[in-house]
């Protein structure tokens, strides 16, 4: 079974400054990594993956994140925010085989940008 | 555009009523699912079904029911033996496709018990 764990429920920050969002996970087997994003009252929408390769993934939005599998984080980052960033976000992860390639979520974290 | 429709955007129930949530897809993707957003707690998985005319309980399935009787159609019943049914529900499906693997969401359906 696989869990998901993002520590900081709210995030508030100023805009223009950097952000980083985290996210540590934990799995018996080996997980492909997301995160998306949520504006209020809608689905959720992807913001970037790691599946292989390069450890540092670029997003879409100016989103980046890294996957540290020493360490079982794939930390969200920002080096600049804007008001339209504030959203809720939410890190997942889904075993590479098997399992009903099922999602499993973190609980989320609400980022506000504030001028 | 391909994508994902959920209907309706709000929905209210009288206690003790059966209500559907309709999840239809025109992605061809054979994977589906249907989770619960309740605030604090992220998505929890009710039913996933990986195929037609089969499906699978996730984490939180009682008072749920489903069918897969078309590739394009999952739809969710919420039954009167759901005790807590206020909730954001969400419809997603699935592409293996290497260019898109991940999951697609629909927009939501926001439940509320009158």
């Amino acid at each position: 079974a696989q869990s998901v764990t993002q520590l900081d429920s709210q995030v508030p920050v100023f805009e223009e400054a950097p952000v980083e969002l985290r996210c540590n996970y934990s799995s018996s087997v080996s997980v492909y990594l997301f995160w998306y994003v949520q504006y209020p009252n809608q689905g959720l929408q992807l913001l970037l993956k790691y599946l292989s390769g390069s450890t540092l993934v670029k997003g879409i939005n100016g989103f980046e994140a890294e996957f540290n599998k020493s360490q079982t984080s794939f930390h969200l980052r920002k080096p600049s925010v804007h008001i339209s960033d504030t959203a809720e976000y939410f890190c997942a992860v889904i075993p590479f085989t098997g399992g009903g390639n099922k999602l499993t979520f973190g609980t989320g974290t609400q980022l506000k940008v504030e001028l | 555009d391909g994508g994902i429709t959920q209907s309706p955007k709000y929905l209210f129930r009288k206690e003790g009523q059966n209500v559907t949530l309709s999840c239809e897809q025109n992605l061809n993707h054979d994977a589906m699912y249907w989770y619960r957003q309740d605030p604090g707690q992220g998505l929890r998985l009710i039913y996933y079904s990986q195929i037609v005319n089969d499906f699978q309980k996730g984490d939180i399935a009682e008072g749920y029911s489903v069918s897969r009787e078309k590739k394009e159609s999952f739809p969710l019943t919420v039954t009167s033996a759901q005790k807590n049914p206020t909730a954001f529900y969400l419809c997603a499906s699935w592409d293996r496709g290497s260019a898109n693997y991940g999951y697609t969401f629909g927009s939501g359906t926001r439940l509320t018990v009158v």
